[in-house]
């Protein structure tokens, strides 16, 4: 079935500086993409739509200088959390769904941020 | 606006069977999910309900009424590693899917 590859699964960064995180559907072209944010023992809370060839859509109050992201090609979405803060630290992941009709959404592994 | 309603947690015992139930109301209907998600993992996919009914899958199935706003998900023969959050999305008439919190699953044995 079709597959979206998360990376990378955790990463540690200091406060103030920027993290990218990836998101590639590896077995179709996925010209939308959903990115979620995940605080411990809560449900998805989704950020921003991906559009390949566009500008994200982003959900209220979600910062979108902040969190930058870019779908440069139809298999490939980045997240960039920039001037992270510990309040950042989360689990982000994204997911896809394959246009040729099928509705079921694939998800990435997720990657947990912690800003120390 | 739009609500999806589960049980934030529920018990169960080791080879019993458990219906968690959802109930929603959104702008508009494409089929709802239902997920499973272990701690600190990334959700999978269980199933996918468009029409009224019950779909079986294995130990899982999955009903849906959309005349009421109603889905529940039945697991049968519950194993220890079936204690996981399970979630309930509905894809809304812009094909976006709204989440319910999860429901938090518990099995004793």
């Amino acid at each position: 079935g079709a597959v979206v590859s998360q990376h990378p699964s955790r990463v540690i960064c200091k406060s103030g500086t920027s993290v990218k995180i990836e998101c590639r559907s590896l077995d179709f072209q996925a010209t939308t993409m959903f990115w979620y944010r995940q605080f411990p023992k809560q449900s998805l809370m989704l950020m921003a739509t991906s559009n390949e060839g566009s500008k994200a859509t982003y959900e209220q109050g979600v910062e979108k200088d902040k969190f930058l992201i870019n779908h440069a090609s139809l298999t490939l979405s980045t997240l960039t959390v920039t001037s992270a803060h510990p309040e950042d630290s989360s689990f982000y992941i994204c997911s896809a769904r394959d246009p040729r009709g099928e509705t079921e959404a694939f998800f990435g592994q997720g990657t947990r941020l912690t800003v120390v | 606006g739009q609500n999806i309603d589960q049980p934030t947690e529920m018990t169960a015992t080791e080879g019993a069977i458990v219906q968690i139930n959802c109930t929603y109301q959104t702008s508009g209907f494409n089929g709802l999910f239902w997920y499973q998600q272990h701690a600190g993992e990334a959700p999978t996919f269980l199933s996918y309900n468009v029409l009224d009914g019950l779909e079986e899958k294995g130990r899982f199935s999955s009903f849906l009424s959309r005349s009421k706003g109603y889905s529940y998900l039945l697991l049968k023969e519950l194993q220890m590693k079936d204690s996981a959050s399970y979630l309930c999305a509905v894809m809304d008439s812009n094909y976006q899917l709204i989440w319910g919190a999860g429901t938090k699953l518990i099995i004793k044995p």
